[in-house]
Order: structure tokens, then sequence, then C-alpha cells
């Protein structure tokens, strides 16, 4: 049982929009930056958004974060083949002094 | 580029141990905080351990606390993960990943190695 709460799986479109969300607590996500991973099947994870809502340079703003209280999303615009891989919320627990992640969401392209 | 190599893994007994290397180039190691996180097969992602750039803060979670022990030598630009008294349940990919920042307490790994195989066995 993760500490962060993400659905399993979520699916759209090509060209279509989706959110993944991440539930947490006061411990983690209200009080901490939060981070979203991309991990295509057999790779590493890759880093998308950082504290919340920053893009490392080389990720397209097709890509987005917010967070309200307890709670993360992540939202993909213009859905594309590509972006089919797991998706990973994750923070800094206070409570427990240590890294979490969510559960992972698996995106589907239909 | 930057660059992180994982080694040290392999097939280990419950109750033995091994230690996990790391080794960084490309970019200014004892700037950055480091962590390993592993993934069993088939399942998401576990946050293991996580040491600041200059080594004074460390933690742990708590499947492995007490018998992991992380660390790094920065003249080296290594980081390590000595894994003691192993379980089944440790079988997974370790991966290296660097931090953005300096501290461990706000997480933002931006590089990860390709990971390396922890299988243990009788």
């Amino acid at each position: 049982q993760s500490v962060l709460t993400q659905p399993p799986s979520v699916s759209a479109a090509p060209g279509q929009k989706v959110t993944i969300s991440c539930s947490g607590s006061s411990s983690n996500i209200e009080r901490k930056y939060v981070s979203w991973y991309q991990q295509v099947p057999g790779t590493a994870p890759k880093l998308l958004i950082y504290d919340d809502n920053k893009r490392p340079s080389g990720i397209p703003d097709r890509f987005s974060g917010s967070k309200s209280g307890t709670s993360a999303t992540l939202g993909i615009t213009g859905l594309q083949t590509g972006d089919e891989a797991d998706y990973y919320c994750g923070t800094w627990d206070t409570s427990l002094s240590a890294g979490v992640f969510g559960g992972g969401t698996k995106l589907t392209v239909l | 580029e930057v660059q992180l190599v994982e080694s040290g893994g392999g097939l280990a007994q419950p109750g033995r141990s091994l230690r996990l290397s790391c080794a960084a180039s490309g970019f200014n190691f004892d700037d950055h905080a480091f962590h390993w996180v592993r993934q069993a097969p088939g399942k998401g992602l576990e946050w293991v351990s996580g040491i600041n750039q200059n080594g004074g803060g460390i933690a742990y979670a708590d499947s492995v606390k007490g018998r992991f022990t992380i660390s790094r030598d920065n003249a080296k630009n290594s980081l390590y993960l000595q894994m003691n008294s192993l379980r089944v349940e440790d079988t997974a990919l370790y991966y290296c990943a660097k931090d953005f920042g300096a501290y461990i307490d706000s997480p933002d790994p931006d590089y990860w190695g390709q990971g390396t195989l922890v299988t243990v066995s009788s």
C-alpha cells in the first residue's frame, strides 16, 4: 500500500487531454513539493515535473503539474502514442522522514 | 553528459550481503544529493535511501532501516549502498538517481542510471 494514491490506469485517444491524480496527506503533499516521473517499460524513470509545476529542460509544455492541498495532478495534452507509459508521483513524507512514491498509473493512448 | 552507472548486483542468498556502487560523471558530484530507488519485478517504484550532498543528511525507508547503509565518496564521484541481512523481498532492480538539488528532503531525482538487478534467493 503506497503512501501516495494514484489511479491504476487511465486512457484517452490521441490528441486528447488526460489528468492523473496523486492523493496524499498533510505530512507529504500538503507541505512538500511534488515531482512526476514517466517510465516507459524496460527503461529508467524520467523526471517530467519538479517542485509541483516546473518542467526540466527538454520536457514539452504538453506536460503540466498542479497541486491543491493534499492532492497533486499531472496533466498531459495533445496525447501521442509515445506517451504510453507508467507515471509516478513522488515527494517527501515529513512523518516518515523518507521519500515516497505513488503506486503508479498506466497510461494507454487508444 | 550526465552518466550514472550502477554495479554490484547479482544473486545472493537470504541473510547475505551485497554492496552496490554507482559511478557518476558529467556534473559536479558534490553539489547534489543522491537516492537509491528500487523496483521489484512488475511492481512500482520504491524509494530506498537518500544522502545529502555533503553526506550530512541520510534517510532510509522503514523496510531497509538497520540493514542497508548508504554512503558516498565525493573524491571518487561514487555512491554506495551496503545491503546486509538480505531478504527475498529485497529482490529488485536498484536505481541510482541524482537529485536536482543538494538535499534529500525535497527529492527531485533528475537523472537515473539503468539499474542493477539484485536477486535474493536460496
